[in-house]
């Protein structure tokens, strides 16, 4: 199976600041993967698939970037309403598997 | 807009075979995946398995074993079956459509139902 790590596990960032978060995969994956945004008790949102692409409804100060094994996250002028998880997903073969999350917070 | 809604038991004895069902609206079952993912403190986020719409399954092999997952386009539903759980099983169940083509994302999620292991 391939696996998928996430740093950091935190982040802290200002309100206008920017964030990375990365997502570390055991294999070649591109550009199969996703990344979601996990609100206390909600269930997960889709915001980039296809390791770049922005899904619907999902404001433009979120970046997906990378390609091979080597993926990233980032929020750019961090706004109150991204205290939230994050996760990542590939989707390049079975079984689909999710890193274990970024929790990013609010200084 | 698609909307996704499970339903499920709530409370489940260890060993007895756990059942939930997902309810969608607002769209068509024709064309898509339609995936079972579950979450829990101790392992994170974790794919089950999705049933195609041309009725098609692939499974999780940490759970191929003991995971049955059916569809009804009649009824705009489709249902998951865990057989034999136990605590370990103990998670919210969140059911999640993928789209055609190789687009194994999630994209609407259901709320999540919460379904307990324990005697």
């Amino acid at each position: 199976d391939i696996s998928v790590t996430q740093f950091p596990s935190t982040v802290s960032g200002s309100i206008g600041d920017t964030v990375t978060i990365t997502c570390w995969a055991s294999q070649i994956i591109d550009p199969w993967l996703a990344w979601y945004q996990q609100k206390p008790g909600r269930a997960p949102k889709l915001l980039i698939y296809k390791a770049s692409n922005l899904a619907t409804g999902v404001p433009s100060r979120f970046s997906g970037s990378g390609s091979g094994t080597k993926f990233t996250l980032t929020i750019y002028s961090l706004q109150p309403d991204d205290l939230a998880v994050y996760f990542c997903q590939h989707y390049n073969s079975y079984p689909w598997v999710f890193g274990q999350g970024t929790k990013v917070e609010i200084k | 807009q698609m909307k996704l809604q499970e339903a499920g038991p709530g409370l489940v004895k260890p060993s007895e075979s756990l059942s939930v069902t997902c309810y969608v609206s607002n769209g068509s079952m024709g064309t898509d995946y339609w995936n079972w993912v579950r979450q829990s403190a101790d392992k994170g986020l974790e794919w089950i398995g999705y049933v195609a719409h041309t009725g098609d399954t692939n499974y999780n092999p940490s759970l191929k074993s003991r995971v049955r997952i059916s569809l009804d386009t009649t009824r705009n539903q489709f249902s998951l079956m865990l057989t034999s759980v136990s605590a370990a099983d103990t998670a919210v169940y969140y059911c999640a459509r993928s789209p055609p083509s190789w687009s194994f994302y999630f994209d609407p999620w259901g709320p999540g139902t919460l379904v307990t292991v324990s005697s």
